[in-house]
């Protein structure tokens, strides 16, 4: 079965340095990937859509990766701030145009 | 900007009562959604609508149905409402026009089933 996996525990990280997430999946051959923001009590937040024959994408202090051979996406947050705090969900694309979304990963940037 | 409202941020029904979730959005958009979130499970998708009059069945259609009579608006109806679906629900709406296909959310509607 297709399969999203985030990491389930938090990542606290320092005001001003890199914060990784990562999102691996089986079973799917995505043509592209999102990612989206979520703050507590609200609906999520596009931020970024990567495809499949495009490695790396940015936006501002953003970054996101895509492997297609590793099955893996990555999310940078460079310089991060306390405003960065928030669960991340990655989000591949299925079959049918749908979107799988990850139960997503939670940052906290401690100032 | 695109705006996607739903007609409650909290509401409160008692086990049996039949339950309407309004959602609305303003961009003309043709495909819209229902989700529900709950911990540790994610966002699953109930109900899927690519165009007017049109729906799909996500993976948990169980107990819900849905209406869109018009674009701007999709309707998520819960017939019977039992404590299981006590959940936040989100709806979102995507131009396929765009190419983005990015989904704009809705604030959601936290549902207490009692």
């Amino acid at each position: 079965s297709q399969k999203i996996e985030q990491n389930s525990e938090a990542l606290n990280i320092q005001e001003g340095k890199t914060a990784t997430l990562t999102c691996n999946y089986t079973n799917y051959s995505p043509a592209y990937l999102q990612w989206y923001r979520q703050d507590p009590g609200r609906g999520p937040v596009f931020l970024l859509l990567i495809r499949e024959n495009e490695k790396e994408k940015r936006k501002e202090r953003l970054k996101v990766t895509f492997d297609t051979t590793l099955k893996q996406s990555l999310f940078h947050i460079t310089a991060s701030q306390p405003a960065d705090s928030a669960t991340y969900l990655c989000a591949p694309r299925r079959w049918n145009n749908r979107l799988a979304f990850g139960k997503g990963n939670q940052v906290v940037v401690i100032p | 900007d695109v705006k996607v409202t739903q007609s409650s941020r909290y509401l409160v029904k008692r086990t049996g009562e039949k339950v309407f979730l309004e959602c609305v959005q303003d961009m003309d958009h043709e495909n819209m959604f229902w989700y529900r979130q709950d911990p540790g499970l994610g966002l699953r998708l109930i109900y899927f609508s690519y165009d007017v009059k049109m729906k799909e069945k996500g993976d948990i259609p169980e107990g819900y149905s849905v209406s869109r009579e018009k674009k701007e608006r999709f309707s998520l109806i819960l017939e019977s409402a039992s404590t299981n679906q006590t959940s936040m629900y989100l709806c979102a709406s995507r131009n396929t026009g765009t190419g983005g296909y990015e989904q704009y959310f809705g604030p959601g509607t936290r549902l207490t089933v009692t």
